[in-house]
């Protein structure tokens, strides 16, 4: 089970707003900053927003990132059918000798 | 264009060691670091470690005893070599860039197909 806790799961409709929450400890997102990446079936992870609220050049600003105290949020507004896939948050952790800690992943559906 | 491709054998049994590398195509590695990311089938992301381009390493504490990653700057290559291997380490592997070299980030911007590895006798 990983640190970074996640929902299993989201749903919502389309042109609705979601939101994918993940909730760590003082040791990780309070203390380092949090990306998000978006996996659609059979294909890599793509970064959707790094350094807690940055999106990367080519990402709709339908997806915008969050961070406040231990935990991190992902919204995701104007919702298409393109964006069911799975929604990882990613951090560092200051345990042991420092290292990567990803959430367990969210599944969002778009009904 | 960039490209990030990976290469080693997908096939191993119980205690032999994995040997993947990752050449970066249309893109330095100068100034970052080099990961490599592992997925269960059907299951999370798991970090597994990175090298950056001055050959600094930084390792998961859990895979730490059996894990080597290098970087080759005059190829725009790294690798990684996991020994002692069990059926747990069967996973898709990803080869990423980032995140930049000096930072504390989970910035990986380019990625890798993956390929599977399949640990069995």
């Amino acid at each position: 089970q990983s640190v970074l806790t996640q929902p299993p799961s989201v749903s919502a409709a389309p042109g609705q707003k979601v939101t994918i929450s993940c909730s760590g400890t003082s040791s990780n997102i309070e203390n380092h900053y949090v990306s998000w990446y978006q996996q659609v079936p059979g294909a890599a992870p793509r970064v959707l927003i790094y350094d807690n609220n940055q999106r990367p050049s080519g990402i709709p600003d339908r997806f915008s990132g969050s961070k406040s105290g231990t935990s991190a949020t992902l919204d995701i507004t104007g919702l298409q059918t393109g964006d069911e896939a799975d929604y990882y948050c990613g951090t560092w952790d200051y345990g042991l000798s420092g290292y990567v800690l990803f959430g367990g992943g969210t599944k969002l559906t778009v009904l | 264009q960039v490209q990030l491709k990976q290469w080693g054998a997908g096939h191993l049994k119980p205690s032999e060691t994995l040997s993947l590398t990752c050449a970066v195509y249309g893109v330095s590695l100068e100034g970052y670091y080099g990961s490599w990311i592992r997925q269960s089938p059907g299951k999370g992301l798991e970090w597994i470690g990175e090298v950056s381009y001055t050959g600094k390493t930084r390792y998961n504490p859990s895979l730490k005893t059996r894990l080597t990653i290098s970087m080759d700057m005059s190829t725009n290559q790294f690798s990684l070599k996991l020994s002692s291997l069990t059926a747990a380490d069967t996973a898709f592997y990803y080869c990423a860039r980032g995140p930049y070299s000096g930072t504390y980030s989970v910035h990986f911007d380019y990625w890798s197909q993956g390929s599977l590895v399949t640990v069995s006798s």
